[in-house]
């Protein structure tokens, strides 16, 4: 069955990357998905790269993707602490579903 | 905003009870999905449904069910609550049913459901 897997927690300090990882099961997945949690808040929309894509880039977040290795990983340049929250991996698992990760608590320190 | 609503936002109830979680979707949308969250169980999808239609199901009990109603909202209804039902219930939209294309969904704020 469909899996997604992800670290649960990643500390960094404010003005270095970020780099939350996730590796998935499904190969049929088209498209992966980057959510991100805010507290008291529900899922963020961060973006998200088709399967024949090895690299998306938008403004601070890139996005890569190794197909191979069922690997996807989401790179924040320039961390602030605003973006402290909890980052969610998806998988598009069937027709419309989206199964999800459960989650990388990223905590950016001053 | 994300325009998806969700009520209430907090709910306290017994074991044995029986609540109802209302979403209204994004304006636009036609499907509508609930999921759980939980500690332990991370994000789990439990239903789907597409302008009235149920279109996928996911790990939801039998003591649990769910609808959409012609005007597009939805309501999750869960009955003889257990403890372990105690979880953020979140509902989510989007535009089409799914298929071709990204599936992009909009989350609403999630209801808070505490067992006792």
């Amino acid at each position: 069955g469909e899996d997604v897997e992800q670290s649960l927690f990643l500390s960094v300090r404010e003005g270095d990357s970020s780099v939350i990882n996730c590796t998935y099961t499904d190969s049929s997945s088209t498209y992966l998905y980057w959510y991100k949690q805010e507290p008291g808040a529900g899922l963020q929309l961060l973006t998200y790269i088709f399967s024949n894509m090895d690299m998306k880039q938008d403004q601070r977040l890139t996005v890569l993707l190794n197909k191979k290795d069922k690997h996807l990983s989401l790179r924040i340049a320039d961390t602030q602490t605003g973006d402290s929250a909890i980052y969610f991996c998806a998988e598009n698992s069937g027709y419309s579903t989206l199964t999800f990760g459960k989650g990388t608590m990223l905590l950016v320190s001053p | 905003d994300s325009g998806v609503t969700q009520t209430p936002k907090h709910l306290i109830t017994a074991t044995g009870q029986r609540v109802t979680l209302r979403c209204s979707p994004r304006s636009g949308d036609l499907s509508v999905y609930w999921y759980q969250q939980s500690l332990d169980q991370g994000l789990q999808f439990l239903i789907q449904y597409y302008n009235g239609e149920e279109r996928a199901k996911g790990n939801i009990l039998e003591r649990f069910s769910a609808q959409q109603f012609p005007d597009l909202h939805s309501e999750l209804n869960l009955s003889s609550l257990e403890l372990g039902d105690s979880a953020l219930y979140f509902c989510a939209s989007s535009v089409a049913e799914g298929g071709v294309g990204a599936n992009v969904l909009t989350f609403g704020a999630g209801s808070r459901l505490t067992v006792l």
